[in-house]
């Protein structure tokens, strides 16, 4: 299985603030990666497809980049509603598998 | 709108079995892969399995799938998740997922809001 590795598992930040959260596989996932977001509520909405690909809905504010083994979610300036776990999850090769999450705290 | 409503959830003695089920709607449910993943208490998440449209393909988590069982109703717009010998180690949050598949794309578009299952001993 291809293990996630995502750092930090949480981060103190503030409103307006730019934020970036990274996604380490255990090997090279050609591109083949998402992320997740996850209300304290237990809500779980997809914001990002094949790296850097916005799903529908999702503000410009989020950016994914990244290649080979190392990816990243980065948040440009901090709303509320953005404090809230974050999942990467790779699609290269089944069984499909989840980061850790990191937890982004006010 | 897409709906996805699990139910089923509950207590359940260990080393019994439960099955869960997820009501689809506002969609073509037979379009579409399906899933499911869990999320024990405080835990991240984890991939169960998915099953495709005809249900001729269905594919799990190797650690899992002599646990879990897959299927679904195209008639009745139903996915279930049918899970057996539950052990403490299987209380967790079940979510069922719609897989969105095209061209490089595959991701989980739609999440049901979760049914949790707590396995007694």
């Amino acid at each position: 299985d291809i293990q996630m590795t995502q750092t930090p598992s949480s981060m103190p930040a503030s409103l307006g603030e730019r934020v970036t959260i990274s996604c380490r596989a255990s090997q090279g996932i050609s591109n083949y990666l998402n992320w997740y977001q996850q209300k304290p509520d237990g809500t779980i909405k997809p914001l990002i497809y094949y790296t850097s690909n916005l799903q529908s809905g999702v503000p410009s504010r989020f950016s994914g980049s990244g290649s080979g083994t190392d990816y990243s979610l980065t948040i440009s300036s901090l709303e509320p509603e953005d404090f809230a776990m974050y999942y990467c999850q790779q699609y290269d090769s089944s069984p499909w598998t989840f980061g850790g999450g990191t937890k982004l705290e006010l | 709108e897409v709906k996805l409503v699990e139910s089923g959830g509950g207590l359940v003695q260990r080393g019994r079995s439960l099955k869960l089920s997820c009501a689809a709607s506002g969609f073509s449910f037979n379009d579409y892969w399906m899933g499911w993943v869990r999320q024990a208490p405080g835990k991240g998440l984890e991939w169960i399995g998915e099953i495709n449209q005809d249900s001729s393909t269905i594919n799990y988590s190797p650690s899992l799938k002599d646990k879990f069982t897959i299927s679904r109703d195209n008639v009745q717009n139903t996915l279930y998740l049918q899970m057996s010998r539950l052990g403490s180690a299987d209380t967790a949050i079940f979510y069922c997922v719609r897989a969105a598949n095209y061209y490089s794309s595959y991701i989980f578009d739609y999440w049901g809001q979760g049914v949790l299952v707590t396995v007694s001993s």
